[in-house]
């Protein structure tokens, strides 16, 4: 199917733990994001990818890692799990800066 | 840095107008955004403007003014369904990489019938 796809959607894993959200898209946009978004924080940008081999931070990078092999992908890692990772993981990708494309969410908790 | 200034929320009954302002501060400036998210659901873009001025698309209006720093969107003949959350967002350079957008943090919009 045709569109951006994050997976799991849901998620519910113990502090420690490595965690790894998949984000893939079918329209071979350049760029692709990560976002969570917390209750008043609106949506807070982790990392971004203008093409494939190239990424770089975001607003709040830290405790995360990223990587873009393929133009299609980009997973999100987060290396050992903390409370304060819990939160709704937004993908998104765009060929141009003018509208963003998002994924439906992954839902984190960590217990 | 960045950062941008939106009213957290507003209220407003069917068939009203209502306008969601949003200041912006950026290093460099390449268009202001509009996002509308329902509730849980995955943000969907509504507007983007790059120049001065007013951007028409249906019942949605977005305004920018590049001196001020300043835009707004504008919600005509308000449905219950436009109950949602709504997103200002700015392109900026964050790294020497590239830019990506910044988002405000949000302004929940009530629509009581």
């Amino acid at each position: 199917d045709a569109g951006i796809t994050q997976s799991p959607r849901y998620k519910i894993t113990e502090t420690g733990r490595q965690v790894t959200l998949m984000c893939h898209q079918t329209w071979s946009h350049s760029y692709m994001f990560w976002y969570r978004q917390d209750l008043g924080h609106g949506l807070r940008l982790i990392y971004y990818s203008a093409a494939a081999d190239i990424t770089d931070k975001g607003e709040v990078p830290d405790g995360y890692v990223v990587s873009r092999s393929k133009t299609e992908n980009f997973p999100l890692t987060l290396e050992s799990a903390t409370r304060s990772q819990t939160s709704v993981y937004f993908c998104a990708s765009t060929s141009s800066s003018r509208e963003l494309f998002f994924g439906e969410g992954s839902r984190l908790t960590v217990l | 840095g960045q950062s941008l200034e939106q009213p957290s929320e507003v209220t407003a009954v069917e068939g009203a107008i209502v306008q969601i302002n949003c200041t912006y501060q950026t290093s460099g400036f390449y268009g202001l955004s509009w996002y509308q998210q329902h509730d849980g659901g995955a943000p969907t873009f509504l507007s983007y403007n790059a120049l001065d001025g007013l951007e028409e698309t249906g019942r949605f209006s977005s305004f920018l003014s590049r001196s001020d720093s300043y835009g707004y969107l504008l919600l005509q003949e308000l449905q219950m369904k436009d109950s949602a959350s709504y997103f200002c967002a700015v392109r900026d350079h964050l790294n020497q990489a590239g830019t990506a957008l910044i988002f405000g943090k949000g302004t929940t919009l009530s629509v009581s019938s």
